[in-house]
């Protein structure tokens, strides 16, 4: 069974800090990595994606891969309340179909 | 800026009945996806449509799924006989073509069956 795992949460910082969020899979075949935002009853909302070893940054975000120890993670700098949702990792192997293998995702709750 | 579309936004039916959900993918995407996620559990990979027929199916997605891209804007997932554990939202995606590894997603669908 192919598992993406994430701590569910939730994961609480103050406005100004930096959130930390991570994500372990199983499948050594997998190639890119997706973090998705999603607020309640909404659709995910890519965030950014990441498929070579190291970090990538995009404005506050900053994705993390580890291809050895099966991790990836995110970083949001300077957390606004306004990031206060569910943040999803997703993953997928190489290939055409390039379908996602999801995790259940983690609550992130940003405090003024 | 560009954008899949849903509908309906949420649809009740009961046991035993036919449902349409329907999605207009961006327009210059090739691939095609239908998602589902129960209320408080994963995203759930259902099927995968390229050129024309379908290049992946999950083991959620049975005989009484079906997807059909009718024209050259639609793309559509039936369920034929409704249970009540196929309540769920049901997001469409879509992808560019080649290496661009991005979906992007639909608002969704929430199916309640009753």
């Amino acid at each position: 069974q192919k598992e993406v795992e994430q701590n569910s949460g939730p994961l609480s910082v103050p406005e100004g800090a930096i959130a930390s969020l991570n994500c372990t899979y199983s499948d050594r075949g997998s190639q890119s990595f997706f973090w998705y935002r999603q607020y309640s009853g909404k659709s995910p909302e890519l965030i950014m994606f990441i498929y070579s070893n190291g970090d990538k940054e995009d404005g506050r975000f900053t994705a993390q891969l580890n291809k050895a120890s099966q991790y990836v993670s995110l970083l949001i700098r300077d957390s606004q309340p306004s990031d206060s949702a569910t943040y999803l990792c997703a993953v997928n192997r190489a290939g055409n179909n390039r379908k996602l293998i999801w995790g259940l995702g983690t609550s992130l709750a940003v405090n003024p | 800026e560009p954008e899949v579309t849903q509908t309906p936004s949420h649809q009740v039916t009961q046991m035993g009945q036919e449902v349409i959900l329907r999605c207009v993918p961006i327009s210059n995407h090739l691939y095609f996806y239908w998602y589902r996620q129960i209320l408080g559990q994963k995203v759930e990979f259902l099927v995968s449509f390229y050129n024309n027929e379908i290049s992946e199916k999950s083991e959620i997605f049975d005989d009484q799924f079906s997807v059909e891209r009718p024209d050259g804007s639609n793309f559509t997932l039936k369920i034929r006989s409704t249970k009540l554990e196929d309540s769920a939202m049901y997001f469409c995606a879509s992808r560019e073509q080649g290496a661009s590894y991005e979906q992007y997603f639909g608002p969704g669908t929430r199916l309640t069956v009753t």
